[in-house]
């Protein structure tokens, strides 16, 4: 496998299921991302992990909980979503330096397309 | 505050020519990114082509070139000798040294190659 992957690629769940999407990086990156992309609005970002940490949760519901246990891995656990939630999430990563103002490529995975019923 | 500004919603090409996407955006960060970015029908954002805000000269990777013109905030992106495979939308985003990890995106170009 090489670059980002994400699983499933596919979803169709229903208002009180519980799934997780699952994002793995063949980069060697530190970062990773969710991003949540619905019809006709920009690209959205969710969640960011550097280094494991959680830095940035952009008043996401708490519906949607990440999970990062190592630097190559990344989940997102759904719980009771609407159907507004019906969306391509995508899962991105890149390599951030440690110290000082970088701007750095983010890479991303194929995506899973959620479809909430 | 930061802003990326796509202002065809699709684009027509003829196969073998040329093609602009306009990118305009707005930052007061003196140090930024701007990035290129394809998306067929599939879902996977594919990354084309990078240009920092302090490169003397225009990016380039294969058939794509950025046409960067930082005193007008424009950042285009030309495809030449358009292929069939390159519709697709396409996504100008940026991101400022300063602004933590988030990369904002524009609102997407829909390129139709015409054979």
């Amino acid at each position: 496998e090489t670059g980002v992957t994400q699983t499933p690629r596919h979803l169709v769940m229903g208002m009180t299921n519980k799934k997780s999407l699952k994002c793995e990086q063949h980069l060697g990156h530190n970062a990773m991302y969710w991003y949540k992309q619905s019809a006709k609005k920009p690209l959205e970002l969710m969640f960011v992990y550097n280094f494991k940490e959680q830095t940035e949760n952009n008043s996401v519901p708490s519906r949607f909980s990440p999970e990062c246990p190592n630097s190559s891995h990344l989940f997102l656990h759904l719980h009771t979503l609407q159907p507004e939630d019906s969306a391509l999430y995508l899962c991105a990563s890149s390599q951030e330096a440690s110290g000082g103002p970088k701007v750095e490529t983010q890479y991303f995975g194929p995506g899973t397309r959620l479809l909430v019923l | 505050a930061q802003k990326i500004t796509q202002t065809q919603p699709g684009m027509f090409v003829q196969e073998k020519e040329a093609v602009t996407l306009d990118c305009t955006y707005d930052t007061s960060d003196p140090s930024y990114g701007l990035f290129w970015y394809k998306q067929p029908s599939s879902g996977e954002m594919i990354f084309l082509i990078y240009q920092g805000s302090y490169d003397q000269q225009n990016a380039t990777e294969g058939r794509y070139s950025l046409n960067f013109q930082k005193a007008r905030k424009s950042a285009n992106l030309v495809i030449s000798a358009s292929q069939l495979g390159d519709s697709a939308m396409y996504f100008c985003a940026m991101r400022e040294a300063t602004g933590g990890f988030k990369t904002i995106f524009g609102a997407g170009t829909r390129l139709f190659v015409k054979a």
